[in-house]
């Protein structure tokens, strides 16, 4: 079974400032995964993906995250936090092998604050 | 483009009652939608799976019974919530597919339901 693991349910960085997101993902096949967005009281809204090609994948919103498969990591991160980046992140993978109506595997989430 | 909006966003309805949510794909078809259920400080868990003119399936544990889904066209599913409990009180969310080849699910904004 195909699951992620976000290792922090809370970061917290000053606005300016590098951001890191972490997550894992355990895959018997090679995984699609995906970085979803959540601001309060609106609908998740999809960062970026990663299906298999390369493995730096560039988002919106200055996003991008690394597919490393050595480590079994998908990592988000932003060089520069803004204050609108205050939000509910959560690292997805695609259970099954390909299939888009192959349902999505919801890590636990990570709430980033952004200090001023 | 790709917007799905949930009617209604918040809803309050006494223990017992039955509570209808609409999901709309606005501005494209979307061949498969998904509902989930967020708890508090939680992440999503995938409620089911619909197609559009056949039968939702359902993840294990979920009662179909007690969550009547129908995708009666290919914009618009709509989930009831039949004989509603304090215990049902949640966040759902929906999502829709535009195509097997279009391998993003856009989220609707949720609704938030609330059984006293």
């Amino acid at each position: 079974a195909q699951s992620v693991t976000q290792l922090d349910s809370h970061v917290s960085v000053s606005e300016g400032t590098p951001v890191l997101l972490r997550c894992n993902y355990s895959s018997s096949y090679s995984p699609s995964l995906f970085w979803y967005v959540q601001h309060p009281n609106k609908g998740l809204q999809l960062l970026l993906k990663y299906t298999s090609a390369a493995t730096l994948v560039k988002g919106i919103n200055g996003f991008e995250a690394e597919f490393k498969k050595s480590e079994t990591s998908f990592h988000l991160t932003k060089p520069s936090a803004h204050m609108s980046d205050a939000a509910e992140y959560f690292c997805v993978v695609r259970d099954g092998y390909g299939g888009a109506t192959n349902k999505l595997i919801f890590g636990t989430g990570t709430l980033l604050a952004v200090q001023p | 483009g790709a917007v799905v909006s949930q009617h209604p966003s918040r809803v309050i309805c006494k223990s017992g009652t039955s509570v209808k949510i609409e999901c709309r794909s606005l501005d494209f078809q979307a061949t498969t939608m998904f509902w989930y259920r967020q708890f508090p400080k939680q992440s999503l868990m995938l409620m089911a799976t619909s197609n559009e003119g056949s039968k939702a399936t359902y993840e294990q544990g979920v009662e179909k019974d007690k969550f009547l889904i129908n995708h009666a066209s290919l914009t618009l599913s709509t989930l009831t919530v039949t004989s509603a409990h304090p215990e049902d009180s949640s966040f759902y969310i929906c999502s829709a597919l535009a195509g097997v080849m279009i391998d993003t699910q856009y989220f609707g904004p949720g609704t938030r339901l609330t059984v006293l």
